[in-house]
């Protein structure tokens, strides 16, 4: 799976939008865009992922670039429960394992 | 849907004791994975099973890791003899498809001393 890049980390104000970019310059015009995050002492959940076009759900947003080179998760309020790390991962839909390979991710602190 | 199940929470072990760490995947799904995460190298994967097959091993450090999946409903993965270094949080995921989220347990965390 190619490989993403993301800030270490970020701050935000509680009830303020947030924008956690993921940069993937190599992505393949198949792979997956997808996103997880982790809380404090729990496992990483699933939040979102997208090919093509933007995505939203009751978690998130995903804006995905013309390009495909870059994305952005975008939680439109966050709440200090949202505080995580976030995690941008590729997933070739060839990917015979189902895998996901994990990054360092960013570490997103909610300011109240 | 109770989730993936792991246990124990915690674990402390003295070195050179055995290790069996257990998991419980949702209910019908066909992938189970195993995950470790240390700070220094972050979330890496061991181990998955595709009904109940073990398909990629090549994430396990060594051999004195094994893991098992005797059913669709169980897991384990064993640590014999345990070292200091394999201190970390080893999770538990699991899918419902090839390409579907994974769902992850709460991991269980383990102190090797």
């Amino acid at each position: 799976d190619a490989k993403t890049t993301q800030p270490n980390s970020m701050e935000s104000n509680e009830e303020e939008p947030v924008h956690l970019p993921c940069n993937h310059s190599t992505i393949s015009g198949t792979d997956y865009i997808h996103w997880y995050r982790q809380l404090p002492s729990q496992g990483p959940e699933y939040v979102i992922h997208g090919l093509t076009s933007n995505v939203n759900n009751r978690m998130a947003s995903l804006a995905i670039a013309e390009d495909r080179k870059s994305s952005t998760l975008i939680l439109h309020r966050a709440t200090l429960r949202d505080a995580a790390v976030y995690y941008c991962i590729l997933r070739a839909p060839n990917n015979a394992g189902n895998m996901l390979t994990f990054g360092g991710g960013t570490r997103l602190m909610v300011k109240p | 849907d109770a989730g993936v199940i792991q246990s124990p929470r915690h674990e402390v072990t003295e070195m050179g004791q055995e290790v069996t760490l257990r998991c419980k995947p949702i209910s019908g799904h066909d992938y189970l994975f195993w995950y470790r995460q240390t700070m220094m190298r972050g979330l890496e994967l061991l181990i998955y099973f595709n009904n109940n097959v073990p398909i990629d091993d090549s994430g396990m450090p060594e051999d004195r890791f094994s893991a098992k999946m005797p059913n669709a409903s169980f897991s384990t993965l064993k640590i014999q003899p345990s070292e200091p270094r394999d201190s970390a949080v080893y999770f538990c995921a699991s899918s419902l498809l090839r390409g579907s989220p994974l769902h992850f347990g709460n991991g269980t965390r383990l102190t090797v001393t």
